[in-house]
């Protein structure tokens, strides 16, 4: 079952304008992951954010992490065309032993050239 | 290519049918996933394995799902008797644990293969 849910299901921007996608979640976590992928394609890791930290940078990638409203949000700045994909946030539950991804329904983000 | 392989990409039979797929984790990684990818939904969970060992299985894994990984290196995902509702993305991902200096456990950065997009007929 997903794990949670994020926001919007589509988002479409023009070229140089920063997209931000929001991600929740339901259960306690030890990390929040995002990943992107292209049409028909396998996932790609962006961005790896642990539970005690509440933001992250990865050149034009922004991650912040809230656990007290089980949250995460995306920020993409200056997009590109080729940032147009699927960016999918996924949680690895908190406790040692419980090492599987579990992922949200997906933010569809469309850049218009 | 080091990263994550899967053979084939694409497959198409026809209700009823066994298929077999495999994955070559990146050399060296201990963790070797397995999820489901429906359209428009993000992939669900079906197994790992850690080493040569099944650690876990999720309910989607009916009976007519197995999976291997005999040597701890590649792995298997064999569907018998497959039904339409088994059409999907069929995704493998690799990962080496490391333990986190933080007290909450370690860490799992998960590397994706490209998948194999099954079609049932």
């Amino acid at each position: 079952s997903q794990q949670g849910e994020e926001d919007p299901q589509a988002l479409s921007i023009q070229e140089g304008e920063n997209a931000t996608m929001n991600c929740s979640y339901k259960t306690s976590i030890n990390n929040l992951q995002w990943y992107r992928q292209n049409s028909g394609r396998g996932l790609v890791h962006l961005i790896l954010i642990r539970s005690n930290e509440r933001e992250k940078h990865s050149g034009r990638l922004r991650v912040t992490l809230d656990t007290s409203k089980k949250s995460s949000s995306l920020l993409i700045t200056a997009s590109r065309a080729a940032d147009t994909a699927s960016y999918f946030c996924a949680t690895v539950p908190s406790g040692f032993g419980n090492e599987k991804l579990t992922f949200g329904t997906g933010t569809r983000l469309t850049i218009i050239p | 290519d080091t990263g994550v392989s899967q053979d084939p990409r694409h497959k198409i039979t026809k209700r009823g049918q066994n298929v077999t797929f495999r994955c070559d984790p990146i050399s060296e990684h201990n963790r070797l996933y397995w999820y489901r990818q429906t359209l428009g939904q993000g992939p669900e969970f079906l197994t790992y394995f850690q080493n040569e060992a099944q650690l876990e299985k999720s309910r989607l894994l009916s009976d007519r799902f197995s999976a291997e990984r005999p040597k701890g290196s590649f792995s298997t995902l064999e569907i018998q008797r497959t039904e339409q509702g088994d059409s999907a993305m069929y995704l493998c991902a690799s990962s080496l644990i490391s333990q986190g200096i933080s007290p909450s456990g370690s860490l799992n950065e998960q590397f994706f293969g490209p998948g194999t997009r099954l079609t049932v007929l």
